[in-house]
């Protein structure tokens, strides 16, 4: 199994909601990752995690909150964001150290 | 991070062979070259990778210049499958696996 699965596929929010996105992998990568891609544009790194470790955040800002519970699950919160933050948030893993990274389908999110 | 330079667009016809260059003059010794793509509406997925000698899989085949400063993704015969956004990415060994992408081709294939 080589698929990364992401819920929900569309959101829809407010700048007063929470919310929350959902990435899960049965590969047994250690090295998990958020991404966000704006309208025809790269996708850009927001957080890498090793084994359950927030090991680097691209100076995200904080209404953005990863979380890591166990080794298959990654979770992005979302609190208080902005329009400009509408955009398609994808989810990657990899082996730690490995070469290749394999993507899920994202999340589009619409902020209102 | 070195950067690339790829052109914003391409066109091929169905079937052809098709030759996506990169240029990344600044790569160190210890760069890896790595395309991905992204077909519409769905996240990127890998397609090759190479250090200094040309690389082949069921994808693509990868051509490195010898002085390393470009490469060439070459697909052999294009599908209306392979219309997407090709990325050339120069990634450091680390552990982190940290990708920075650059802007891309877009493929069109022409039936």
């Amino acid at each position: 199994d080589t698929e990364v699965t992401q819920t929900p596929k569309h959101l829809v929010m407010g700048m007063t909601n929470k919310k929350s996105l959902k990435c899960e992998q049965h590969m047994g990568h250690r090295a998990m990752y958020w991404y966000k891609q704006k309208a025809k544009k790269p996708p850009e790194l927001m957080f890498v995690y090793s084994y359950e470790k927030l090991s680097i955040n691209e100076s995200v800002p904080s209404r953005f909150s990863p979380e890591c519970p166990n080794s298959s699950l990654l979770n992005l919160h979302l609190h208080a964001l902005q329009p400009e933050d509408s955009a398609l948030y994808l989810c990657a893993s990899g082996r730690w150290g490995g070469e290749t990274q394999y993507f899920g389908p994202g999340t589009r999110l619409l902020v209102l | 991070d070195a950067k690339t330079t790829q052109p914003n667009s391409m066109e091929s016809n169905e079937e052809e062979p098709v030759h996506l260059p990169c240029n990344h003059s600044t790569i160190s010794g210890t760069d890896y070259i790595h395309w991905y793509r992204q077909l519409p509406s769905q996240g990127p997925e890998y397609v090759i990778h190479g250090l200094t000698s040309n690389v082949n899989n069921r994808m693509a085949s990868l051509a490195i210049a010898e002085d390393r400063k470009s490469s060439t993704l070459i697909l052999h015969r294009a599908t209306l499958r392979d219309a997407a956004v090709y990325y050339c990415i120069l990634r450091r060994p680390s552990n982190t696996g940290k990708l920075i992408f650059g802007q891309g081709t877009t493929l069109q294939v022409k039936p």
